[in-house]
């Protein structure tokens, strides 16, 4: 049974700082890997899907790697602003046939102005 | 493209009475999936549609817990009768091949059971 730990739970840092946000699964046989933000009270919003066979993927201020093989992905987010102030989320899907969602039980990012 | 819609937004019910949520999923796509997540944690996988099929539902407490897709689009999710522990947010998702199986989800529904 694949099983995604997103370290650290909370993180708190001042407004310019750069930071990382770490996930890890259990079975690294995964189709792809999304991490999602979700601000209090609302639904998910995809930020980036990192395919399988890719290590990389770039939006913006935002940089997810993939390892498969250790079965970790970070997030990394440069020049953090108090907009980005949210619970961030890491999901595998394991393919086979079934694309369903594992999640990590989130990061809690706050940005101090 | 229009994204996932839901509804309602909030419902506050006492235990032991239904309640009923509903879906729209992004236009086109086959895949439909409903997910629970309780507060601090991340959303767990209640069912999962293809078309009007369902490819899932092995976690769905089928006690009280029902959903259907009719014609393939939108979806609805009931609960009855409902718990203290059902209390969580409701979200829907879809997903498309097309997309790489990228998610979309919607806004969800707050769900809290006095």
């Amino acid at each position: 049974k694949q099983e995604v730990t997103q370290i650290p739970a909370a993180l708190s840092v001042p407004e310019g700082e750069n930071l990382v946000l770490n996930c890890s699964f259990t079975d690294s046989a995964i189709y792809n890997l999304q991490w999602f933000r979700q601000d209090p009270g609302k639904g998910l919003t995809s930020l980036l899907l990192i395919q399988s066979s890719q290590r990389e993927q770039t939006s913006g201020r935002l940089n997810a790697s993939l390892d498969k093989s250790s079965g970790r992905s970070t997030l990394y987010i440069a020049a953090s602003q108090p907009g980005d102030s949210a619970t961030y989320l890491c999901a595998v899907t394991s393919g086979a046939g079934s694309y369903q969602l594992t999640f990590g039980k989130g990061t809690k990012l706050s940005v101090i102005p | 493209e229009a994204g996932v819609a839901q509804s309602p937004r909030y419902k506050i019910i006492e235990k032991r009475q239904s309640v009923a949520f509903w879906c729209n999923p992004i236009s086109g796509h086959a895949t439909l999936y409903w997910y629970q997540q309780i507060l601090g944690q991340g959303p767990k996988l209640l069912i999962q549609f293809q078309n009007n099929g369902v490819v899932d539902d092995s976690q769905l407490p089928k006690d009280r817990f029902s959903a259907e897709r009719l014609k393939g689009v939108d979806s609805t999710l009931k609960i009855q009768p409902a718990k203290l522990e059902d209390s969580a947010v409701y979200l829907c998702a879809s997903e498309s091949y097309e997309q790489n199986y990228g998610y979309t989800f919607g806004s969800g529904t707050r769900l809290t059971v006095v």
